[in-house]
């Protein structure tokens, strides 16, 4: 899901299915993204990242897609399980002047049923 | 072993007080962060800070102030608090190499309710 909108997007799957969460992003300069993880009453927590000069990146039960030519990232996770419940945020950093400001997503909470 | 660490988790206070928030790193990093989360879980960064330069995102309102006594350490002030600051706030750090962007490493949070 998308993070458009008043409500937190959610989207819920089974145990075991694949999940896909989406992220639009809204400057073509930026050029280092980050997927984290937020459960409930924690900090958001890193997953994975990946530069503009890729298009895809792999860790373990996750992937990342980025499509740079319509401003699009996805987050894959494979064989989703209950502990993956959490929101998840993307996080688009664009170089200003040497540092990098991050711009998060909406956010998508992710739930997981047994 | 806590590499980022907020004190305190929550405060509860009036309206009008001033208040602050103390942030620690022990990860060796030279950039750190604040961020107000609000109650539909929307991220939003305050500060980007390291040794040399405060960045600030120009709409946060000049009640809240970074306040940094040494490379791990980055602390918020927040005066003449008002309800809509009730948040959650989370204090983040990274490295920083010009040019190449690093992950930040979060906070477990500070729970702000004002009253």
């Amino acid at each position: 899901g998308e993070s458009v909108g008043l409500h937190l997007p959610t989207l819920s799957v089974q145990e075991g299915d694949n999940s896909i969460i989406n992220c639009a992003y809204s400057n073509s300069a930026s050029d280092y993204f980050i997927w984290y993880k937020q459960e409930s009453g924690k900090g958001p927590q890193f997953i994975i990242d990946i530069r503009s000069n890729m298009d895809k990146r792999q860790g373990q039960r996750v992937t990342v897609l980025l499509n740079k030519t319509v401003k699009h990232l996805s987050l894959q996770i494979a064989a989703t399980q209950p502990g993956d419940s959490a929101v998840y945020f993307c996080a688009e950093n664009m170089s200003a002047g040497g540092s990098y400001i991050p711009t998060f997503g909406r956010g998508t909470s992710l739930i997981v049923h047994p | 072993d806590t590499a980022v660490s907020q004190t305190p988790k929550y405060l509860v206070t009036q309206m009008g007080n001033d208040k602050s928030i103390k942030c620690e790193q022990n990860l060796g990093h030279d950039t750190m962060y604040w961020y107000k989360q609000d109650s539909k879980k929307f991220l939003k960064i305050m500060f980007s800070y390291n040794n040399k330069e405060l960045i600030i995102n120009e709409t946060v309102p000049n009640r809240f102030s970074p306040k940094s006594p040494d490379k791990a350490h980055l602390n918020l002030h927040i005066n003449s608090l008002e309800l809509g600051d009730s948040a959650v706030y989370f204090c983040a750090s990274s490295h920083l190499d010009r040019g190449y962007g690093y992950e930040q490493f979060f906070g477990p949070g500070t729970r702000l309710t004002v009253l």
